[in-house]
């Protein structure tokens, strides 16, 4: 079965510090990948996308980016945290050897800029 | 994009039947999914429906989907407080997998 992994669950930071997200998938392979934030309120936003290693779309203009070193490896950074980065991020894959559209979700990092 | 409208919140009393409606735009949606998200968690994939069903039960979840009026219903039946939790309809067109994701309907179950 497949299983999709998020670290850390929880991670409070300054403003201006770097950050780093990690989500790796388990049980299929050349999944697409998806981060998303969802800010208190709102709905989800999609950020990134990616169909191959190396491979990203970026959705919005921000200060953050990614990254996909590995098959089934999703990373989200940024140089400098902003406030307004706050929010909940969850990573989510589709396809893989299923083949499907069906997206599924990690269990997401809840992130507090200060 | 697909656009969908969902009311923001819902309160039924345990026991008691929900009803949590969708309406979305595109009249090309293939997949129509219920997603379920409790406090603090990912979203839960709950159910789907292909477009051309007008219904899918499963268990205590009945999914009716009118697509003339690009409408999306799901019922929960003996709604139980492990049911209170955030639901996202998404509407999905066949081929690339980007979805538009509102801001969901909240419901909370009264014990």
């Amino acid at each position: 079965s497949q299983t999709i992994h998020q670290w850390p669950a929880t991670l409070v930071q300054p403003v201006g510090s770097p950050l780093s997200l990690e989500c790796t998938v388990e049980g299929t392979s050349n999944p697409n990948l998806y981060w998303y934030r969802q800010a208190a309120g709102r709905g989800l936003q999609l950020l990134f996308y990616s169909v191959g290693i190396g491979q990203i779309s970026s959705e919005v203009p921000q200060n953050l980016s990614a990254s996909r070193p590995q098959d089934r490896q999703f990373i989200l950074s940024s140089k400098k945290l902003l406030l307004s980065d706050s929010g909940f991020y969850l990573c989510a894959w589709s396809g893989g050897h299923r083949g499907t559209d069906t997206q599924y979700f990690g269990p997401g990092t809840r992130l507090t800029v200060l | 994009g697909e656009d969908v409208e969902q009311s923001l919140f819902l309160s039924v009393r345990e026991g008691d039947s929900s009803v949590i409606n969708c309406t979305y735009t595109d009249s090309s949606s293939t997949y129509l999914y219920w997603y379920k998200q409790e406090p603090g968690a990912g979203l839960q994939l709950l159910t789907y429906i292909f477009s051309n069903m007008d219904m899918k039960q499963d268990q205590r979840l009945t999914v009716l989907l009118n697509k003339k009026d690009k409408h999306l219903s799901l019922r929960i039946a003996d709604t139980q407080t492990g049911d209170s939790a955030i639901y996202f309809c998404v509407p999905k067109a066949g081929g690339y997998q980007k979805v538009t994701f509102g801001i969901g309907t909240k419901l909370q179950v009264i014990p």
